[in-house]
């Protein structure tokens, strides 16, 4: 049970170029999300997916595409990357039972560094 | 609007001493409070977390105290030690139908022999 994984765990881009963020979960869990992380700015909410075949913008989307490819996987993908999104991105999952807390599970990240 | 304002943003402590962070929240339908530890290079991972129809939840050295009425929730750890050094985040969500968590901001703490 590997839970929550990423790939890459470390990406540079040159600014303008296009990348994919891929992230899986084998704990059969409905809902995925995208955060970011930046220094003292705690972890920011991109897009999430409450269940298969939806998707919802989160706090700071603009600049992000995201795709919910199956019950697993959520990709995000940065079409035209910028400086400003150069970031550690986190992953995670959560089973969000009706009535039951939102205990979310994150991956090990992917740190992104545009030049 | 940052929803949950997260203190101290750093926390040096000495063995076996206590580390309290706090957090203050506006939105009176958060109904969950969550809080996140982050070792350097992983990513956050679920400590401990409380209901508001409790004052307090404790877990080995780990307690949260809540006071609903102040919107105030902290983080106690006893017997703090080395192996406690990491950041950690306060969190909110709000009741049924939201998927969201709002972040304090983080508190990095060293715990020093």
């Amino acid at each position: 049970n590997a839970g929550v994984t990423q790939t890459p765990k470390f990406q540079v881009l040159k600014t303008g170029q296009s990348m994919t963020l891929q992230c899986a979960q084998d704990m059969n869990h409905n809902s995925m999300y995208w955060y970011r992380q930046d220094p003292g700015m705690g972890l920011r909410l991109i897009y999430y997916s409450a269940s298969e075949g939806t998707t919802d913008k989160g706090e700071v989307p603009n600049g992000y595409n995201v795709s919910r490819l199956n019950k697993r996987e959520f990709s995000l993908r940065l079409e035209s990357a910028a400086p400003s999104q150069t970031s550690v991105y986190f992953c995670a999952s959560s089973a969000r039972l009706a009535g039951g807390p939102n205990e979310q599970f994150f991956g090990p990240g992917t740190r992104l560094t545009v030049l | 609007q940052q929803q949950v304002k997260q203190s101290p943003q750093s926390l040096i402590v000495q063995k076996g001493g206590i580390s309290i962070i706090n957090c203050a929240y506006e939105n009176t339908a958060f109904d969950y409070f969550p809080w996140y530890q982050q070792f350097p290079g992983k990513g956050p991972a679920l400590l401990i977390a409380i209901r508001p129809d409790v004052s307090e939840k404790k877990e080995g050295r780990f307690t949260i105290s809540f006071n609903k009425s102040a919107k105030q929730f902290s983080l106690h750890i006893m017997d703090s030690q080395p192996g406690d050094s990491a950041t950690y985040f306060c969190a909110a969500v709000s009741g049924a139908g939201s998927y969201q968590l709002t972040f304090g901001k983080g508190t990095k703490l060293s715990v020093i022999p």
